[in-house]
């Protein structure tokens, strides 16, 4: 596609819910990212993939959070049993490849508002 | 790890003025600083970047310098347009010239009053 696209762009669950955000990445690009952007927190690294591995899954903040990603393109992150603190933008972002050059563009993100 | 401070929090210009957002970060081997502007719901965008191996790159009214002794890099805009108003972050790679996982700042909040 164009661009990095997420879905849902918004979602309010009821806490204790499990819930899946979806990412499609630019076509072509075999490095994706989530971060996670809390009000006047910045962006949180949560997890990277390259192709469908995951090298680097240390920003997760607790084992609720788990992400896939299959073909090498679309990438999914669940949020099992939603607390209130999850509640934040979602943020996926893909580039080309790893190292300088290789731009990381983001997508428009998915709201979850846990209540 | 890498971790970045950024300031001001927010910011207030004038039109036609200048801005500047200053940021440091904490790894020496970080070599990659790229700049993203995020407009109120929408995604963040990369406006610039610099790499280790210079001290300035400009873009139009846009500039970044990199002091790597000092471990601080700073956004510099010039005759601000309301359109400049925005959410500015800076980020860091923290090692090897792989830009994988970016640092970021938590943000500044630049307001262009015409």
């Amino acid at each position: 596609g164009a661009g990095v696209s997420q879905s849902p762009s918004n979602k309010v669950t009821e806490k204790g819910k499990d819930v899946e955000l979806r990412c499609d990445p630019i076509s072509g690009h075999t490095a994706l990212y989530w971060y996670r952007q809390s009000l006047g927190q910045g962006l949180e690294f949560l997890i990277y993939f390259q192709g469908n591995s995951a090298p680097d899954k240390s920003g997760l903040p607790s084992d609720r959070f788990s992400a896939e990603r299959t073909g090498g393109s679309v990438s999914t992150l669940t949020i099992q049993r939603t607390q209130q603190e999850d509640s934040a933008v979602y943020l996926c972002a893909s580039s080309a490849g790893q190292g300088p050059g290789n731009t990381i563009y983001f997508g428009e993100g998915s709201w979850l508002t846990v209540v | 790890g890498e971790n970045v401070e950024q300031h001001p929090s927010t910011l207030s210009v004038q039109e036609g003025d200048s801005a500047v957002i200053k940021c440091t970060y904490s790894d020496s081997a970080s070599n990659y600083f790229p700049w993203y502007k995020q407009e109120l719901g929408k995604r963040p965008q990369l406006i610039i970047d610099i790499r280790s191996n210079v001290g300035e790159k400009k873009d139009q009214r846009i500039a970044v310098t990199l002091n790597k002794t000092a471990k601080h890099f700073s956004l510099h805009i010039t005759e601000t347009q309301p359109e400049d108003s925005a959410v500015y972050f800076c980020a860091a790679s923290p090692s090897g010239g792989s830009n994988y996982k970016l640092t970021f700042g938590k943000g500044t909040l630049l307001t262009v009053n015409p």
